[in-house]
């Protein structure tokens, strides 16, 4: 069964310092992605950043970036220069079967003036 | 472009009765998929809509039914509702090609609606 595990309940950092959000999977399908999503209190859910399992460089964009290590099977997201906008809930998700996404517990980070 | 839009944001019911949600695509996307997340429970899939056909359904019960129109949007409708069905329903939209069950293309979520149940 594919599985996500994000271990942190919550972060905090302080604002223009780098934070890294941990997340684990589970799959047996060689073709899989990974996906962070940022959830603010607002509840929409905002797509941050994709990583493809054949991808042989880790993701980029912008501040986002995805330490991608696939034998370890974890797909870590790094936020470089934390600002105050940043604070929210963060979802690790991986495309499954059924059309669906899989998620994550998420992790609420809070970022710190 | 625009992004997904959903009506209403917010919504209060009590139970027993029924409740419609409903979804608009971004532009071009025909894929829409469902998902409903509790505090409990996290994030949970629900179904997902391809031209105007439900291609695959979580494990929800029946009082959980969908539809899409041709245009794509979508809606959800709950019957009989219960407590446990307070929720923020969120819809999500991509443009749909599947390969080997699975969706490829990034899915983009709308604003989310926040039911409550009394």
């Amino acid at each position: 069964a594919q599985k996500i595990t994000q271990t942190q309940p919550g972060m905090f950092v302080q604002e223009k310092e780098a934070v890294t959000l941990d997340c684990t999977y589970d799959t047996s399908d060689p073709s899989y992605g990974l996906f962070w999503y940022k959830q603010p209190s607002s509840g929409e859910m905002i797509f941050l950043i994709y990583q493809g399992s054949y991808d042989q460089q880790n993701a980029t964009e912008g501040r986002y970036s995805l330490n991608f290590q696939k034998a370890r099977k974890s797909a870590n997201l790094v936020i470089s220069a934390s600002q105050l906008g940043d604070s929210a809930m963060y979802f690790c998700a991986m495309r499954g079967g059924l059309n669906k996404l899989i998620f994550g517990a998420g992790t609420r980070l809070a970022v710190h003036p | 472009k625009a992004g997904v839009t959903q009506t209403p944001r917010y919504l209060i019911k009590t139970r027993g009765q029924q409740v419609t949600l409903s979804c608009s695509p971004i532009s071009g996307h025909r894929s829409v998929s469902w998902y409903q997340q509790t505090p409990g429970q996290g994030l949970q899939f629900l179904f997902e809509y391809f031209s105007e056909t439900q291609r695959n359904k979580g494990n929800f019960p029946g009082r959980f039914s969908g539809r899409q129109f041709s245009n794509s949007r979508s809606e959800m409708n709950v019957s009989t509702l219960e407590l446990g069905d307070s929720a923020l329903y969120l819809c999500a939209s991509s443009l749909g090609t599947v390969v080997r069950g699975a969706l490829q293309e990034t899915q983009y979520f709308g604003p989310g609606t926040r039911l409550l149940v009394l």
